[in-house]
C-alpha cells in the first residue's frame, strides 16, 4: 500500500519553544493531507486539513496561530506547534489520500511531542 | 455536531470467539465508514471499510454491516486470536468527504489464550 511518513517520530521541547512536524507521502501525489491529535487512550482529533497551494482549514476549537500548516507540494505538509506548553503534548498523526484511487486514507507513524 | 459512538469501551475474549464492537454516526450524509486497529503507540491500521451503497462486507474473519437507516455500523471478527488485541476505532466520513473521518472512542480488544 501507499506510503506516509512522519518526521520526527518523537520530539522533546521546552514550554515556549517552536516544532515542526512533516508529513510526506512517499510513493503518490496527496493534494489533501489531514491532521490528528490523539491523547494518551483516547481517539483521534481532526484538528485540520492541509490543502496544497492554500490555507489550511481548521476545526472548530482548534487555534489556527497556534498550529501552522504549510503544504507547499502534492507530497509534503508540515505542522508547526508555535509556542508549545506542556498540555499541547500528544501524538500527532497525519493522513493522506491519493489524487487517485477509492479514497482510502493513509496514516503516517505518527509524531510523539512532550513539551517539557 | 458530527458525531460516532463506539461501545463497548473496553471488550474481553477467549481465543476462538468471536467480538462485535458497535457504532453509531448522526451524520446521515456520511458515506464512508472504515475500521481501524491500533497497536500501542502505532499508526492506525486500516482493517476493513464499507461504503453507504452497502450493506455487508467480508474479508477472511472480519466482516462489517452497516444499516443507514438506524445509522450504525458493526465489525465482527470471527475464531479471535491474541495478537488481535489491540485498540480498534470505528470512523465515519464527515458528509461525502471520505478524507475527513469523525473517528469513534476506541474499543480495547483483549483476546485471552
Amino acid at each position: 500500500g501507499a506510503v506516509v511518513s512522519q518526521h520526527p517520530s518523537w520530539v522533546i521541547c521546552k514550554s515556549g519553544t517552536s516544532v515542526k512536524i512533516e508529513c510526506r507521502s512517499l510513493d503518490f501525489q496527496a493534494t489533501t493531507m489531514f491532521w490528528y491529535r490523539q491523547f494518551p487512550k483516547q481517539s483521534l482529533m481532526l484538528m485540520a486539513t492541509s490543502n496544497e497551494g492554500s490555507k489550511a482549514t481548521y476545526e472548530q476549537g482548534v487555534e489556527k496561530d497556534k498550529f501552522l500548516i504549510n503544504h507547499a507540494s502534492l507530497t509534503l505538509s508540515t505542522l508547526t506547534v508555535t509556542s508549545a506548553h506542556p498540555e499541547d503534548s500528544s501524538f500527532y498523526i497525519c493522513s493522506a489520500r491519493a489524487i487517485y484511487g477509492g479514497g482510502e486514507l493513509f496514516f503516517g507513524e505518527g509524531s510523539r511531542l512532550t513539551v517539557l | 455536531g458530527e458525531n460516532v459512538e463506539q461501545h463497548p469501551s473496553t471488550l474481553s475474549v477467549q481465543e476462538g470467539d468471536s467480538a462485535v464492537i458497535k457504532c453509531t454516526y448522526s451524520d446521515s450524509a456520511s458515506n464512508y465508514f472504515p475500521w481501524y486497529k491500533q497497536e500501542l503507540g502505532k499508526r492506525p491500521q486500516l482493517i476493513i471499510d464499507i461504503r453507504s451503497n452497502v450493506g455487508e462486507k467480508k474479508d477472511q474473519r472480519i466482516a462489517v454491516t452497516l444499516n443507514k437507516t438506524a445509522k450504525h455500523f458493526s465489525l465482527h471478527i470471527t475464531e479471535t486470536q491474541p495478537e488481535d488485541s489491540a485498540v480498534y476505532f470505528c470512523a465515519a466520513s464527515m458528509g461525502s468527504n471520505t478524507g475527513k473521518l469523525i473517528f469513534g472512542q476506541g474499543t480495547t480488544l483483549q483476546v485471552k489464550p
